[in-house]
C-alpha cells in the first residue's frame, strides 16, 4: 500500500532520554514534515525538509533534531533538551515543497514519565 | 507569521442538520486546506481549496482569497462527522511563491448526536 508510515504508535519513555520517531513514505514525495499536537490544540510545525539531505526549522524546533538521508525517510528524535515532549506526534509529506496537497501518517504518541 | 482563526470553536448538531465552519486568515495565501481529524487522531485530507468552491458529497468547500476566508459547508450531518476540523494554509511569499511551511488553526470540534 502506499502512504506514510510511523512507528511506534504508542511509545512511553523515562525523562532525560531521548527519542526517536520514524516516518517513511513510498509516495516519491520530495518534501516532509514533522508536526506536533497537543490536546485540544492545533499542530505546529517542528522541522521540514524539501529534499534529501537538506531540512528547516519550523516554529518549534527547539529539543528536536531531524535527518533526511534517504528520499523516503525522516526521522524526529526528541532529545532531553525538549522540556515538554509529551504530545502527538505527526509526520507529512508531499510532492513538492509549495502549493499542494500535503497528507499525514496516522501519528505517534509519545508519553514522557 | 500568519495567523488563522477558526470559528466556532465547538459546534453540537443532531443527525440530519447542516452546519457551517469559518477558517479565517491575515495574510495572502498560496495553498489551503481542510482536514477532518477522527477521534483516532488520523487526518483526513477533506479538501485543497486555495481558492473557488468545491464539493464533494455532502461536504463542500468555499474560499475567497480576495477576502481571506474559506467555509466548510457540511450538509445532513451523520455521527461519523464527529471530530475536529481543522484549516491550514500556506503563506504567499513576494513574487508569488510561497515559504512550503502550513500554518494550522486551532480547530473546530464537532460533535453530532444521533
Amino acid at each position: 500500500d502506499g502512504g506514510i508510515t510511523q512507528s511506534p504508535k504508542y511509545l512511553f519513555r523515562k525523562e532525560g532520554q531521548n527519542v526517536t520517531l520514524s516516518c517513511e513514505q513510498n509516495l516519491n514525495h520530495d518534501a516532509m514534515y514533522w508536526y506536533r499536537q497537543d490536546p485540544g490544540q492545533g499542530l505546529r510545525l517542528i522541522y521540514y525538509s524539501q529534499i534529501v539531505n537538506d531540512f528547516q526549522k519550523g516554529d518549534i524546533a527547539e529539543g528536536y533534531s531531524v535527518s533526511r538521508e534517504k528520499k523516503e525517510s525522516f526521522p524526529l528524535t526528541v532529545t532531553s533538551a525538549q522540556k515538554n515532549p509529551t504530545a502527538f506526534y505527526l509526520c507529512a509529506s508531499r510532492l513538492e515543497l509549495r502549493g499542494n496537497t500535503i497528507y499525514f501518517g496516522e501519528g505517534s504518541w509519545l508519553t514522557v514519565v | 507569521g500568519i495567523q488563522v482563526e477558526q470559528s466556532p470553536p465547538d459546534l453540537i448538531l443532531q443527525e440530519g442538520a447542516n452546519s457551517t465552519l469559518r477558517c479565517n486568515f491575515s495574510d495572502s495565501v498560496n495553498n489551503l486546506q481542510w482536514f477532518h481529524q477522527n477521534p483516532w487522531g488520523q487526518l483526513i485530507n477533506l479538501f485543497y481549496i486555495p481558492s473557488g468552491t468545491k464539493q464533494n458529497g455532502r461536504l463542500s468547500a468555499t474560499t475567497v482569497a480576495t477576502e481571506r476566508y474559506s467555509l466548510l459547508y457540511i450538509s445532513s450531518s451523520q455521527t461519523t462527522d464527529s471530530g475536529v476540523y481543522f484549516c491550514a494554509v500556506e503563506r504567499r511569499a513576494a513574487g508569488g511563491t510561497s515559504y512550503g511551511k502550513l500554518t494550522f488553526g486551532q480547530g473546530t470540534i464537532l460533535t453530532v448526536h444521533p
